[in-house]
């Protein structure tokens, strides 16, 4: 099965701006994977912020932004506030099966 | 709005079974998949399988094979997780998601313990 990996923590500053990436064992991501990015914050369900590499949700804010870069999926946040501290997830959808990365926990210091 | 309203939390004993219900309400539910995902506590997602409820078609995660079951009724545009031969490690939030942008249900806690 294939492997998806995250950084397992990044620290961004306040107003700054992150990149969160996500690779895939099998090579480079393309459109084809259909890239997810979810938040979640503790004690609560996830909440998709991306799909399909980069297409937002009516509720996705506008500082948030989804592309490929490098070979991997990427979610860039752009003026961090301190209500994005959380944990990110991407997802990879192969053929017949989809794959979570191991979450990256964000912490805006 | 996409709404997926899951069944309430449940408490099993080892070796039993369980079966989740989640009710999807304001889109044409079987025009897309439902995922099942669960989150062990202070773990990752895992996916666990999903169903095509137009068809009932389900693939499963490969270390779910055998245990799990994906069903659906179309009359009540309900989809159904039934996980059988519980363990202590099947301890986990449960929940379904629809497809094609990823709505999420609300979650159902289940706790396997004797």
């Amino acid at each position: 099965q294939a492997v998806v990996t995250q950084e397992p923590s990044l620290t961004v500053s306040p107003g700054g701006t992150v990149t969160l990436t996500c690779g895939s064992s099998t090579g480079d991501v393309t459109s084809g994977l259909y890239p997810y990015w979810f938040q979640q914050k503790p004690g609560q369900a996830p909440r998709t912020l991306i799909y399909h590499t980069s297409n937002k949700h009516s509720w996705t804010p506008a500082r948030f932004s989804g592309s490929l870069l490098g070979g991997k999926a990427a979610l860039t946040l752009s003026g961090a506030q301190p209500e994005d501290e959380a944990e990110y997830y991407c997802l990879f959808s192969y053929s017949g099966t989809v794959v979570f990365g191991g979450g990256t926990k964000l912490t805006v210091l | 709005q996409v709404q997926l309203v899951q069944s309430g939390a449940e408490v099993m004993k080892p070796g039993a079974s369980v079966k989740l219900s989640c009710k999807a309400s304001a889109y044409t539910f079987t025009s897309y998949h439902i995922h099942w995902v669960r989150q062990a506590p202070g773990q990752g997602l895992e996916w666990m399988g999903r169903i095509d409820p137009n068809n009932g078609g389900a693939d499963y995660a490969q270390r779910f094979q055998g245990r799990v079951t994906m069903t659906r009724d179309t009359s009540i545009n309900t989809a159904y997780l039934e996980l059988s031969n519980l363990r202590s490690d099947d301890t986990a939030v449960y929940y379904c998601v629809r497809g094609s942008g990823f709505y999420w249900g609300q979650g159902t806690l289940v706790t396997v313990s004797s």
